[in-house]
């Protein structure tokens, strides 16, 4: 039983690097979900998506974009990496209402 | 908006001795109020949560939470602490009467129990 899976595990960019996250759920939830966690700050919203189809900005959405493949795959892009985005990020999805959010083990991502 | 304070960084207790890690919180309308655990090098973990009914909520592990709609605060609490139970803990708010599905985290309360 998977659950929610996160790839790559860790990462170490250049400034100015792309790359994209991965995450796929395997509960056939319907919403997915991409936070950042930063020392004393908790988790910040990047982006979630509702539903297969729909993606809607969180908090802190500069410089990343998503993607909603499918039911499944909810991916996060980093376009142009910055020493700013170095933190780990989390994936996570949810049957939506008022049901938890079922959480990855993250990806721990160093930008230099 | 929405958002949660969690005005400490850190919460010391001994082993047998009950626990309280705060939390207090801000929305327009009726909050859905939800706690969290991190162990190292995972992902959240959901303890429990509050959507209507009984102010006092139950949960895993032997946690609990109390719901208090005056003073806008929803607190872990569990009577008799365990080594194991030390870990990240995370309140999270969002309102129930906005399209807005997604979660507002608080910054974490770093519980370390002694033995």
């Amino acid at each position: 039983n998977a659950g929610v899976t996160q790839t790559p595990k860790f990462q170490v960019l250049k400034t100015g690097q792309s790359m994209t996250l991965q995450c796929a759920q395997d509960m056939n939830h319907n919403s997915m979900y991409w936070y950042r966690q930063d020392p004393g700050m908790g988790l910040r919203l990047i982006y979630y998506s509702a539903s297969e189809g729909t993606t809607d900005k969180g908090e802190v959405p500069n410089g990343y974009n998503v993607s909603r493949l499918n039911k499944r795959e909810f991916s996060l892009r980093l376009e142009s990496a910055a020493p700013s985005q170095t933190s780990v990020y989390f994936c996570a999805s949810s049957q939506g209402g008022t049901s938890p959010l079922h959480f990855g083990n993250g990806t721990r991502l160093t930008v230099t | 908006a929405q958002s949660v304070a969690q005005p400490e960084d850190q919460v010391n207790v001994a082993e047998g001795n009950p626990l309280t890690v705060k939390c207090t919180y801000s929305v327009s309308g009726n909050p859905y109020l939800f706690w969290y655990v991190q162990y190292p090098n995972r992902g959240l973990q959901f303890l429990l949560k509050y959507i209507t009914g009984d102010n006092l909520v139950k949960g895993s592990y032997g946690f609990e939470a109390e719901f208090n709609k005056s003073q806008t605060s929803f607190h872990l609490k569990k009577p008799s602490a365990l080594v194991s139970d030390s870990a990240l803990y995370f309140c999270a708010v969002r309102a129930s009467d906005t399209g807005r599905r997604a979660l507002t985290f608080g910054s974490g309360t770093r519980l370390q129990v002694q033995p």
